[in-house]
């Protein structure tokens, strides 16, 4: 059964970094895009972040560009998530997710979620 | 960026309702959209993909139409676990975008 496991959250200052971890297992992410999507506290999802399968390609939200860096190390089976720059209003609960998944032009969606990681950005 | 419009935002229903949500794009994402189910203090869960697929695993009460800018999903015969928020994707282009959730509750 394929399962992702979220880690890295915590309690940082504005203005502080934090790096969030995606690990995998049973199920090779080299073979995936893969995303980062929060949650606000009582609010909705905001995606967040997406990198593709061979880790050359990333894209973000107007929201966190500039300051956030997704990556990958295939051989670790892991993905990141690099934030500097901290605000309070990124003050969530970080999912990473497989996908999305695209195979001649279908979009499969986000299929595999992390149970999620809680980052508060707080003096 | 692509605004997805979702509604309703909340929504009473009973046991064995029928009921639907739709989303409506800021303009034509083809069938990029996908359909996720939040519990409280869970991670979402895929639904529908390609606008009108179930998703493995999923039970066939959940159904999932439209092309375009507007989508609709539909849930037969409410049961008590499908009690929860219900989120659009629309992944047609960079940035995703969310909409802002319908929250489904038991009347």
């Amino acid at each position: 059964e394929a399962q992702l496991l979220d880690s890295g959250g915590g309690l940082v200052q504005p203005g502080g970094s934090l790096r969030l971890s995606c690990a995998a297992s049973g199920v090779t992410l080299r073979n995936y895009a893969m995303s980062w999507v929060r949650q606000a506290p009582g609010k909705g999802l905001e995606w967040v972040s997406e990198i593709n399968a061979g880790g050359d390609r990333t894209y973000y939200a107007d929201s966190v560009k500039g300051r956030f860096t997704i990556s990958r190390d295939n051989s670790k089976n892991t993905l990141y998530l690099q934030m500097n720059s901290l605000r309070a209003e990124d003050t969530a609960v970080y999912y990473c997710a497989r996908g999305v998944v695209v195979v001649a032009a279908t979009s499969y969606g986000m299929d595999v979620w992390g149970q999620g990681t809680t980052v508060t950005v707080s003096s | 960026a692509i605004q997805m419009t979702q509604s309703p935002s909340s929504l009473s229903a009973s046991v064995g309702d029928r009921v639907t949500i739709t989303c409506r794009a800021s303009q034509g994402i083809r069938n990029d959209l996908g359909w996720y189910q939040q519990k409280p203090g869970k991670a979402p869960k895929l639904l529908i993909y390609a606008a009108s697929s179930l998703q493995s695993g999923v039970p066939s009460r959940f159904s999932g139409s439209g092309s375009g800018t507007d989508f609709t999903l539909t849930i037969n015969t409410l049961q008590p676990e499908d009690f929860a928020t219900y989120y659009c994707l629309q992944d047609y282009n960079y940035p995703h975008t969310f909409g802002q959730g319908t929250r489904l509750e038991i009347k």
